[in-house]
C-alpha cells in the first residue's frame, strides 16, 4: 500500500536557520511527489513537486529513490514560512489517487 | 471566481442523523477526493472519483458515501455509522493527468452532538 510519512509534528528553528522537513513515501512504482503548505487561515496550496524541480520561495525538495526520500529545505527561514506543510505521493498510474503525510507544523522564530 | 466551492462552511447536526457535504467546481477537472483533517492525523482520503458516475474508496471510507451525476459536483454523504464524524472535510479536485497539482476547496467543519 501505498503511505506518507512525516516524522515531526512540529518543528521550530531561529530565523535564518536553515530548515530540513522530512518525507518518506512507500509505493513500488515511480511515485510523484509534492509538498502542499498551509499558511494560518488559507487553502492548502501547491508549494513545489518533483517533476518540476524548482525552487519556490527559497525552498527545495530531492527525490531519492534510494532512500524513498523527499525532504524539504530551505537554506534560511524566514518568519513567513511559519506554516503547516505536507508532503503528498500521486499514484501515476491511472487510478489517481492521490494522498498525504500528516504533516509537519514549521515555527519559525525571530 | 473559478475554483472549488464547499459547503456549508459549518454545519451542526445531532448524532444518528445523516449529512451531505456539498462541493462544486468549476475548473473542469476530471478528477474530485474528499478529505478528513484530524489534528495529528493529516489529511486522510474518504472517496475519490476519477470521472463522471465512478468513484473508488479511499483509506477512510466507512460511514461515507459519495456520488458523481455531474462532472462538476461531488457530495460527500456522512451517515450515522460513521463513528467519530466531528471533523474538517476538504474537497478538491485535479485535471486527470500526471504530475498535476490538487486544488482544495476551503473546508467544512462538521460538528455532531
Amino acid at each position: 500500500a501505498q503511505r506518507v510519512t512525516q516524522p515531526e509534528k512540529l518543528l521550530s528553528v531561529f530565523k535564518g536557520a536553515p530548515v530540513e522537513l522530512k518525507c518518506n513515501y512507500s509505493y513500488s512504482g515511480s511515485p510523484e511527489l509534492f509538498w502542499y503548505v498551509q499558511y494560518s487561515r488559507q487553502r492548502l496550496q501547491l508549494l513545489l513537486r518533483h517533476i518540476s524541480r524548482e525552487s519556490i520561495k527559497g525552498f527545495t525538495a530531492d527525490l531519492n529513490k534510494g532512500e524513498t526520500s523527499f525532504h524539504l529545505k530551505k537554506p534560511f527561514a524566514q518568519e513567513e514560512d511559519s506554516a503547516m506543510y505536507y508532503c503528498a505521493l500521486s499514484v501515476p498510474s491511472g487510478t489517481y489517487k492521490y494522498i498525504f503525510g500528516t504533516g509537519t507544523r514549521l515555527k519559525v522564530l525571530a | 471566481d473559478g475554483g472549488i466551492t464547499q459547503s456549508p462552511k459549518y454545519l451542526f447536526r445531532k448524532e444518528g442523523q445523516n449529512v451531505t457535504l456539498s462541493c462544486e467546481q468549476n475548473l473542469n477537472h476530471d478528477a474530485m477526493y474528499w478529505y478528513r483533517q484530524d489534528p495529528g492525523q493529516g489529511l486522510r482520503l474518504i472517496y475519490y472519483s476519477q470521472i463522471v458516475n465512478d468513484f473508488q474508496k479511499g483509506d477512510i471510507a466507512e460511514g461515507y458515501s459519495v456520488s458523481r451525476e455531474k462532472k462538476e459536483s461531488f457530495p460527500l454523504t456522512v451517515t450515522s455509522a460513521q463513528k467519530n464524524p466531528t471533523a474538517f472535510y476538504l474537497c478538491a479536485s485535479r485535471q486527470g493527468h500526471t504530475g498535476n497539482t490538487i486544488y482544495f476547496g476551503e473546508g467544512s467543519w462538521l460538528t455532531v452532538v
